[in-house]
């Protein structure tokens, strides 16, 4: 069946260090593929998102590349903030419309 | 300005009574989820109700639970009899033009 499979947390990072949240599906069609955030108290914001094979996914600093080869759609930045801390969720959805599979959600912490 | 509204933001209610979430859209959508993250765990699909029916629902979406829209706005999801397990965090979703819009849940604490 279709699935998201991700990186387990809690991640700790300082500010500016570099972020790489990993990220692999399942699918049995074509899906595309989503970076949610949930900040601390609020709902799922979308973060950015793919819909189709080499295509990336690019906001506030953060991005993702669609990589059918190896099923992945792993979420990085260069240079994370204290604002970046955060619980991210990667989730596919295979057509517009129908329902979204996420991943576990991996939480991060960014300190000063 | 969100696509999506829920109240309330956060209910506390007794094991075995009813509770009543809404979510409330700005435009006039017509196709919806409901899913619920228990803390600490992952997003899991309740329904997807479109047009006034049921079009899917997981093996989590027992009898207990019901959708509606009851007046062409508002659009509910209803706990029966609540149990200690149903404390979560209930999200309402919309697809509109081509993106899903989350609402900002509701946090359900079931005591």
């Amino acid at each position: 069946g279709d699935s998201v499979t991700q990186m387990e947390g809690p991640v700790t990072l300082s500010e500016e260090a570099f972020l790489t949240i990993n990220c692999t599906y399942t699918a049995t069609g074509y899906p595309s593929l989503f970076w949610y955030v949930q900040y601390p108290g609020e709902g799922l914001q979308l973060l950015l998102k793919a819909t189709k094979a080499d295509d990336k996914g690019s906001n506030k600093g953060f991005e993702a590349t669609y990589r059918k080869e190896t099923t992945s759609f792993h979420l990085e930045k260069g240079s994370v903030q204290v604002s970046d801390s955060a619980v991210y969720f990667c989730a596919l959805s295979i057509d517009t419309g129908n329902q979204f599979y996420f991943g576990t959600g991996t939480s991060l912490t960014v300190i000063p | 300005e969100p696509e999506v509204t829920q109240t309330p933001s956060h209910q506390v209610t007794q094991m075995g009574q009813e509770v009543i979430l809404r979510c409330v859209p700005i435009s006039n959508h017509l196709y919806f989820y409901w899913y619920r993250q228990i803390l600490g765990q992952k997003v899991e699909f309740l329904v997807s109700f479109y047009n006034n029916e049921i079009s899917e629902k997981s093996e989590i979406f027992d009898d207990q639970f019901s959708v509606e829209r009851p007046d062409g706005s508002n659009f509910t999801l209803k706990i029966r009899s609540t149990k200690l397990e149903d404390s979560a965090m209930y999200f309402c979703a919309s697809p509109v033009r081509g993106l899903v819009n989350f609402g900002s849940g509701t946090r359900l604490t079931v005591v």
